[in-house]
């Protein structure tokens, strides 16, 4: 079975505090996607990474870095957490191709800062 | 930007056939397009994807007519197991050539007994 493992469930954090949160794949899979969750605003792309030590921009990438030093691990950094961050954060991964669009998801990290 | 567009919400009985329309009028020749399904606190799941005319698999089905400017999600006889949220994707090539999954806001689906 394929897997996408995000590394807490829930994280409650402090308003200042860097935060990271990681994401594995055992699919051997080249894109890497995160994505934050908000009532109302469906899923939203942050960053997604097509390639080890590659990044690209989302939608809203203020407030946040990423990094992927290996290709099943791609980790979302928050800098500086602030309380509009709370949100549940989604790690997907996808293999390359032109056509394929099928992603997998990890169970998704709720993060509150308080 | 092959952006879409779904209704917000749609409501159904069991046993019904539901039909889920997005539209993407700005889809690309490469494109595909792609349907989720999102159970609460659970990340999105594919269910199916198509290119044209119709695919089918053991979840659902995906009309998608010749101009390729709207897609439409078939769901037989639903039971109260498919009330969930569906997203339609339409992939977008960045400048590698990758894809980026956007995602819209979906149609939140409720199936009452």
């Amino acid at each position: 079975d394929v897997k996408v493992t995000q590394s807490s469930r829930y994280l409650v954090k402090r308003t200042g505090e860097k935060v990271f949160l990681e994401c594995v794949q055992d699919m051997d899979h080249e894109n890497m996607f995160w994505y934050r969750q908000d009532p109302g605003l469906g899923l939203r792309l942050i960053y997604f990474s097509y390639d080890v030590k590659m990044k690209e921009k989302g939608d809203i990438p203020e407030g946040y870095s990423v990094s992927r030093e290996k290709k099943e691990r791609f980790s979302l950094i928050l800098e500086s957490a602030s309380t509009n961050q709370t949100s549940m954060y989604l790690c997907a991964s996808s293999s390359e191709g032109a056509r394929v669009t099928e992603a997998f998801f990890g169970q998704g990290t709720r993060l509150t800062v308080v | 930007l092959a952006k879409t567009t779904q209704p917000i919400s749609m409501d159904s009985y069991e046993g019904q056939e539901v039909n889920i329309t997005c539209s993407h009028n700005n889809i690309a020749t490469n494109d595909y397009i792609t349907w989720y399904q999102q159970f609460p606190s659970q990340g999105p799941r594919f269910i199916i994807q198509g290119y044209k005319t119709k695919v089918t698999n053991e979840v659902a089905s995906l009309f998608i007519p010749a101009d390729r400017k709207s897609s439409t999600l078939s769901l037989p006889r639903v039971s109260l197991s498919d009330t969930a949220v569906y997203y339609c994707l339409v992939g977008e090539i960045s400048r590698d050539s990758s894809y980026k999954l956007i995602f819209g806001s979906g149609t939140r689906l409720l199936v009452r007994p």
